[in-house]
């Protein structure tokens, strides 16, 4: 069974500090890995992909891969309580196999 | 770009009718789209996954003949929830994979479905 875990949290993180979100997947076949944010009521948002070992930074966002180790994080840098949300890791891989979706981890920035 | 929409975005039906969820990839073509589902404080559930012109796959446990899935275009597919009942009530979410994409999904807003 192809899966990626999250932890389910709540991670509490004050207003302005670094929010730290890790994931772990174990298809190593896996090519391109995902995070959305889910805000409650609402549907899934993309907001960062990576396919390449290391980190990949936009915005206030920091992804990072590490294939060897089966490890996917995302780091929210001055996080707002806007941030707070669930957020999804997914892994993803050609040849018409469905992304796998972990079940999220719920964040609360605390003004 | 990537935009993915749903009608309607809720809905109440009478235990016993159908309804029907139309999803469109509106600015993007979609080789594959796909049907979840999501109970209150619940993670995702995919219900199926639908290829352009080919039948859905189901995931296990969900009925074929209950939802039924239709992928008519690269940009359009339909979830008819069939005979409903008041435990279908549900919060039901498509997305669709972008065409040459890196297996991205965009989802839809989702539709709030109650049945009374």
């Amino acid at each position: 069974q192809k899966e990626v875990e999250q932890n389910s949290g709540p991670l509490s993180v004050p207003e302005g500090a670094i929010a730290s979100l890790n994931c772990t997947y174990s298809d190593r076949g896996s090519q391109s890995f995902f995070w959305y944010r889910q805000y409650s009521g609402k549907s899934p948002e993309l907001i960062m992909f990576i396919y390449s070992n290391g980190d990949k930074e936009d915005g206030r966002f920091t992804a990072q891969l590490n294939k060897a180790s089966q490890y996917v994080s995302l780091l929210i840098r001055d996080s707002q309580p806007s941030d707070s949300a669930t957020y999804l890791c997914a892994s993803g891989r050609a040849g018409g196999f469905k992304t796998i979706f972990g079940a999220g981890t719920r964040l609360f920035v605390k003004a | 770009g990537a935009v993915v929409s749903q009608h309607p975005s809720w809905v109440i039906c009478k235990s016993g009718t159908s309804v029907k969820i139309e999803c469109r990839s509106l600015d993007f073509q979609a080789t594959t789209m796909f049907w979840y589902r999501q109970f209150p404080k619940q993670s995702l559930m995919l219900m199926a996954t639908s290829n352009e012109g080919s039948k859905a796959t189901y995931e296990q446990g969900v009925e074929k003949d209950k939802f039924l899935i239709n992928h008519a275009s690269l940009t359009l597919s339909t979830l008819t929830v069939t005979s409903a009942h008041p435990e279908d009530s549900s919060f039901y979410i498509c997305s669709a994979r972008h065409r040459g994409g890196i297996y991205e999904q965009y989802f839809g807003p989702g539709t709030r479905l109650t049945v009374t």
